[in-house]
């Protein structure tokens, strides 16, 4: 079985600043996926960040990054240059491919983003 | 390309009723997903569908629970004699095939039981 644990309920940073957001994972699966989603107050999930549990570089899309530590099994979020808009639910996930539930995605409990000015 | 949609936003029902969700995916997407959210946790897997066959189902999916993809396209999650332990936002979600590729969610369907 797969498990996700993001440990922080919330998170507060300033305008402009950098924060990171945690996320541990546990599989025995070699071959696994991790993603990071949004959740605005409106409630669409949204796509922001994927890394293959083989891909040698870690993840960047604009101002997301992420910190893929394999051997700690931790893939943390690094959110730059956070603006308001950044204010919102963050959500870990993984999908392992080589059990028997390789459609389905396995979700952390959440960090709830605060940006402040 | 329009994203993935859910009919309705939002529903209100009492218990012991039936409710039916749609969901309609992006267009070229031939992978559906359901997921159950309730307050303050993740998204829960439900069920998957690859074109019209349905090839996974959670335990959380009980018997009183049926998801239905008859053309492949778009998908209804129907839950009879509700309870109130149902109340949560019910997620739709799409993807092409892949296992690297992310799934695009819905905006959801909350259902309220009273």
């Amino acid at each position: 079985a797969q498990k996700i644990t993001q440990t922080q309920p919330g998170m507060f940073v300033q305008e402009k600043e950098a924060v990171t957001l945690d996320c541990t994972y546990d599989t025995s699966d070699p071959s696994y996926g991790l993603f990071w989603y949004k959740q605005p107050s409106s409630g669409e999930m949204i796509f922001l960040i994927y890394q293959g549990s083989y891909d040698q570089q870690n993840a960047t899309e604009g101002r997301y990054s992420l910190n893929f530590q394999k051997a700690r099994k931790s893939a943390n979020l690094v959110i730059s240059a956070s603006q308001l808009g950044d204010s919102a639910m963050y959500f870990c996930a993984m999908r392992a491919i080589n059990t028997g539930t390789a459609s389905k995605l396995t979700f952390g409990t959440g960090t709830r983003l605060q940006v402040t000015l | 390309d329009t994203g993935v949609s859910q009919d309705p936003r939002h529903k209100i029902t009492k218990r012991g009723q039936n409710v039916t969700f749609r969901c309609d995916p992006i267009s070229e997407h031939n992978r559906l997903y359901w997921y159950r959210q309730t307050l303050g946790q993740g998204p829960e897997f439900l069920t998957y569908f690859q074109n019209e066959a349905q090839l996974e189902k959670s335990r959380l999916l009980s018997d009183r629970f049926s998801a239905e993809r008859p053309k492949g396209s778009f998908s209804t999650l129907e839950i009879q004699r509700t309870e109130q332990g149902d109340s949560a936002m019910y997620l739709c979600a799409s993807s092409p095939p892949g296992w690297d590729q992310p799934q695009h969610f819905g905006d959801g369907t909350r259902l309220s039981i009273l």
